[in-house]
């Protein structure tokens, strides 16, 4: 069974630009998940997506958006890209969304690095 | 709100010692308790859980136990070893059903 695919998995930037990053979750997972991971703050929830309605959100800016496709695939996007959105995104899928059934494990994918310079 | 607060990082040990990573919790209601781990270049999996007080997780020689009167989710292990090395979340579900992870906790393991 296939994981997590998060692609592109590097990518270098500019400040003011903006980008896009893709996520396919495990076959048959509906729910997908985003995260920011920095040295600093950890792991910060962005959003979750379910059947393609935003389930959740984080305490980011609007710069910072996403969307759920009809099979389960998501992207998220940042715009007007600043220094500090450095990070590793990693996007995260589950059978259910975290507030149904199920056993609450998330799955992970390797992350997308973005570099803004 | 809810929150999770773990041991600074790094910790660094020798093989075949103990380990003990503390994990704390604030949470409204009854979470759920996670240990994910992340290896060098990938992203997270799932280590163990716990569902409801008193409840033990493990796997892998790890273990954590669920304590309610302590708010607390210690992972431990009795001998670790080199391929453990890596950085260990603790995470919470609870009523807002948004997972919360601590800042996470690297663990280097010297042979």
């Amino acid at each position: 069974k296939a994981g997590v695919t998060q692609t592109p998995r590097y990518l270098i930037k500019t400040r003011g630009q903006q980008v896009t990053l893709s996520c396919s979750p495990i076959s048959g997972h509906r729910s997908v998940s985003w995260y920011q991971q920095t040295p600093g703050q950890g792991l910060q929830f962005l959003f979750e997506y379910f059947s393609e309605t935003q389930r959740n959100k984080g305490n980011f800016p609007g710069r910072f958006s996403g969307r759920q496709f009809s099979n389960s695939r998501s992207e998220m996007n940042v715009s007007t890209l600043e220094l500090g959105d450095s990070a590793l995104y990693l996007c995260a899928s589950s059978l259910y969304s975290s507030g149904g059934q199920g056993t609450g494990e998330l799955f992970f994918g390797e992350g997308s690095r973005l570099t803004v310079l | 709100g809810n929150s999770v607060t773990q041991m600074e990082g790094p910790v660094t040990l020798s093989e075949e010692a103990f380990l003990t990573i503390n994990c704390t919790y604030t949470a409204t209601g009854y979470p759920s308790l996670f240990w994910y781990v992340q290896y060098p270049g990938e992203g997270l999996q799932l280590l163990l859980k716990a569902t409801k007080a008193d409840d033990k997780g493990s796997n892998k020689g790890f273990e954590a136990t669920y304590r309610k009167e302590t708010t607390s989710f210690h992972l431990e292990k009795g001998s670790v070893q080199v391929s453990d090395s890596a950085v260990y979340f603790c995470a919470l579900i609870s009523g807002t059903y948004k997972y919360i992870f601590g800042t996470g906790t690297r663990l280097k393991v010297l042979a």
